[in-house]
């Protein structure tokens, strides 16, 4: 079945050190693409997301470019910030239904 | 503007006792519906979807239930809780026939049974 792969955390950077972090997926059709972020005590908010292959998806200096080729979609962010310490779901939908990778908790020291 | 309310956002709860928790959504008619669990230290697990007023999905075999009184009204419920069903609930709504539209989620309930 259809399923979303995502690296283990946690991820621990320095304020300004270059993230990225690893999702691929197996699917049976040709599935959108997310990443969802959640903070602390909150539930998931959409971060970016890619309908199509070569879409890449931006926001808040975070990039995903959907990979066919890879079945990939990694989440880069050139600069990270304390305030980006949360944890990020990649997720795909197909069919109405959303399915997600287990989740990489980033940490982000000053 | 669409949004979603979920509430309690906290419970605790004593084992073999009853649970409901309730979803609404406003701003958006016929949406699709969604109840996921999020097991401490674990992802996300799809535990129904709806499509429409009283359809119901169950991905997951467990003593939950899930039921759709109202078109933007989602139930998840139980009539005896277990430890194991201890986890953090979000209720979310997707638009119906598209599938590029994301979910969005509400705040979440935090269910602690003891």
């Amino acid at each position: 079945g259809d399923s979303v792969t995502q690296m283990e955390g946690p991820v621990t950077l320095s304020e300004e050190a270059f993230l990225t972090i690893n999702c691929t997926y197996t699917a049976t059709g040709y599935p959108s693409l997310f990443w969802y972020v959640q903070y602390p005590g909150e539930g998931l908010q959409l971060l970016l997301k890619a309908t199509k292959a070569d879409d890449k998806g931006s926001n808040k200096g975070f990039e995903a470019t959907y990979r066919k080729e890879t079945t990939s979609f990694h989440l880069e962010k050139g600069s990270v910030q304390v305030s980006d310490s949360a944890v990020y779901f990649c997720a795909l939908i197909w069919t109405d239904k959303l399915i997600f990778g287990t989740g990489t908790r980033l940490q982000v020291f000053p | 503007s669409q949004t979603i309310h979920q509430w309690p956002a906290t419970l605790v709860q004593p084992v073999g006792s009853p649970l409901s928790l309730e979803c609404t959504v406003e701003g958006t008619s016929n949406p699709n519906l969604y109840w996921y669990r999020q097991a401490a230290g674990r992802g996300l697990q799809l535990l129904f979807y709806s499509v429409g007023i009283g359809q119901i999905s169950s991905e997951v075999p467990q003593n939950l239930s899930a039921s759709r009184p109202q078109d933007r009204q989602f139930i998840l419920s139980s009539k005896k809780l277990l430890l194991s069903d201890s986890g953090f609930y979000l209720c979310a709504w997707s638009v119906v026939g598209t599938s590029s539209s994301p979910l969005h989620f509400g705040n979440g309930t935090r269910l602690t049974v003891t």
